[in-house]
Formats: structure tokens, sequence, C-alpha cells
């Protein structure tokens, strides 16, 4: 089993829609958790980070964790065609004092929002 | 937030020559960098840790013989692709982990590089 599930899509959404990507992890040692968006042909770019359950809010983007059920989603409101890209689930394990720093990344969902 | 740029963007070479790739955090000093390839459609593979002043940390699979990372400073980190062959063709992305974060391990990524081997 793989450490972080996310399913690659493709999703085509209209504009304005709301937009739920979602990813899900099999070790509970995980504690902190991320979006990145990627665009193509470019490095990503981090979006979302969060370290606990709930919602966090950042203008149109909430990022949702629930370590109950080891489920991670971020949520677009009033997407846009701007918003078209890959976007990567990412999660780090709970040893933030290793000099490490691992992240395990998702799949990638590839996103396309349509005017 | 930080930046982390990557030369070149992009390199096209003949199969056996070797290429070195940079990897730079312009405003702040990293302790740790990470190397990724990623093939079309498909996710960041880590290839290495790097940490500064150290070895390398290769990941399984990964031949250090032919990727050799150098991460001589707090703000660079090289990797060059010895006898580079066709198949080692993709995109290659650093990562760079700010030092003495205080409440965040957030890694900050470069633009990439595609790498094309005839």
């Amino acid at each position: 089993q793989k450490e972080v599930e996310q399913d690659p899509g493709p999703l085509s959404v209209p504009e304005g829609a709301i937009v739920s990507l979602n990813c899900t992890y099999s070790n509970s040692a995980f504690q902190y958790f991320m979006w990145y968006r990627q665009y193509s042909r470019k490095g990503p770019e981090l979006l979302m980070y969060t370290y606990s359950s709930g919602n966090k809010e950042d203008g149109r983007f909430t990022a949702q964790v629930d370590k109950s059920s080891k489920y991670i989603s971020l949520f677009i409101r009033d997407s846009q065609p701007s918003d078209s890209a890959t976007y990567l689930c990412a999660i780090l394990r709970g040893d933030r004092g290793s000099t490490l720093g691992r992240l395990y990344f998702g799949r990638g969902t590839q996103l396309t929002v349509w005017p | 937030g930080a930046v982390v740029s990557q030369h070149p963007s992009r390199v096209i070479c003949k199969s056996g020559t070797s290429v070195k790739i940079e990897c730079r955090s312009l405003d702040f000093q990293a302790t740790t960098m990470f190397w990724y390839r990623q093939f079309p459609k498909q996710s960041l593979m880590l290839m290495a840790t790097s940490n500064e002043g150290s070895k390398a940390t290769y990941e399984q699979g990964v031949e250090k013989d032919k990727f050799l990372i150098n991460h001589a400073s707090l703000t660079l980190s090289t990797l060059t692709v010895t006898s580079a062959h066709p198949e080692d063709s993709s995109f290659y992305i650093c990562s760079a982990r700010e030092r003495h974060l205080s409440s965040t391990d957030t890694q900050y990524f470069g633009p990439g590089t595609r790498l094309t081997v005839l």
C-alpha cells in the first residue's frame, strides 16, 4: 500500500464550480499536511499547510484534515480557469526534529476549469 | 514566500555526456535540499536528500554514482547526471527546507529543469 493515495483525475468543471480534491494516507505518524499546485512544466508551489484536524481557510481555498479517517481534502470555491493545474497533496511525518523532513506526495489530480 | 531557483531550466544533450543542474535558495539558508524527478502525468519521485556539508542520502533504486549530488553551501546544491542516456530524460525538481523554522517544515520548490538526452 502506498503511503499516500490520490485520484489522478482528470477533473473538469465549469467556472464558478466548487472543486473537491482528496487524498488518503496510511500512516498515523503523518502529522503535517500540505497541498501544492503545479502548473504545466513548472515546479510545485505551496498552497496550504496544516497540522491539525479540522478546516483551514485561505481565500477561496479550504484545507480539511480528518486524522481519524486519515483523509485530507482541498476545496476550491468559485473556481476560475486560472485554477487549472495539477494539485498534489503532500504529507510529512511527525518527526519535525529530523533533518530529513521527507515529504510523501500523492500522484496529483489534474484539474481543468473551463470558462 | 521563499524563492528557489534552478539552472538551467532546459537542457538537451547527447547520450554519454554529463549534465549539471544547480539549485539555489535565494533568500534563505537551506540546511536540507531534496532532488526529485517527475515523469509526465506522474507525481514527484524523491531521488535523494542532501544535507549541507555531508553526503547525500539516496532513495532505494537511485544510483548514487550516476546522480552525483553536492551540497557545498547553505544556498547551493548541484545534481550531476553522469553519462546521461535517453532514459534519464525527465523533469528534475529541487526543493529546499528553510533553516530554523519555528512553525513549519515547509519545502520550497524550484521551477524544475527539463532534461532531454538524445
